[in-house]
């Protein structure tokens, strides 16, 4: 059982739509961040959020953090085929866990 | 980026022989990990490194083993690999403590046990 649940799995959409992806866990973390991984690469770091309720924007990117501190939320909007890759969670609890990732293809 | 190499990149071998996978940093960052990442799992921590001859031991040890002689390099040894070790293995680096600061991930070696 994955500490934090990543949905969704798998996401296809056109360019120009919008989307988000959430991470999810019953933990309550001190930090949660989001990565971004292209094929054959190694996670690159997006953001980290650390307050309950926190929003932090990135460009065409949004994220969010629970107020509980137990999920969050990754909203792209007008998507574009560079955003394609596998976003990936990762809860910070004195130990640094992560989700199993949104691989996330957007379309021309 | 963050100046980290992995090598070797791809490498397949035979169940029950031994394999090092080498990291090498030029960061001078304190903390080094290795990781394996497979489908439906995530990132997952095998050992990490908080000094030179520093080492403790991650979510999924078993079967693995570490060393750190020099603050650029950290290896990763199977000492006698199993089909269940095939996955793509990821060394990371970061100067703060595992759960304080941003990790810098390396390019990845995808390692096939037949």
């Amino acid at each position: 059982t994955q500490l934090l649940e990543q949905s969704p799995q798998f996401l296809s959409i056109q360019e120009g739509e919008n989307l988000t992806v959430y991470c999810n866990s019953s933990s309550v973390f001190s930090s949660l961040q989001w990565y971004r991984q292209e094929p054959g690469e190694g996670p690159v770091l997006l953001v980290t959020v650390v307050t309950g309720g926190e929003v932090k924007k990135l460009k065409r990117l949004t994220f969010q953090f629970g107020d509980a501190r137990k999920d969050s939320s990754l909203h792209i909007t007008a998507a574009q085929p560079g955003d394609t890759g596998l976003y990936l969670c990762a809860g910070d609890n004195n130990d640094m866990r992560f989700g199993a990732g949104t691989r996330l293809t957007v379309k021309p | 980026d963050a100046g980290i190499t992995q090598s070797p990149r791809h490498k397949v071998t035979e169940t029950g022989t031994p394999v090092t996978l080498r990291c090498h940093q030029t960061e001078n960052h304190r903390y080094m990990y290795w990781y394996r990442q497979d489908p439906g799992h995530g990132l997952r921590l095998i050992h990490y490194s908080y000094g030179v001859k520093d080492t403790d031991k991650g979510e999924v040890s078993d079967g693995y083993s570490v060393s750190r002689s020099k603050t650029e390099d950290f290896l990763l040894t199977l000492e006698s690999a199993t089909s269940s070790q095939t996955s793509v293995y990821f060394c990371a680096i970061s100067d703060g403590g595992r759960s304080q600061d941003t990790q810098y991930f390396g390019p990845g070696t995808r390692l096939t046990v037949l």
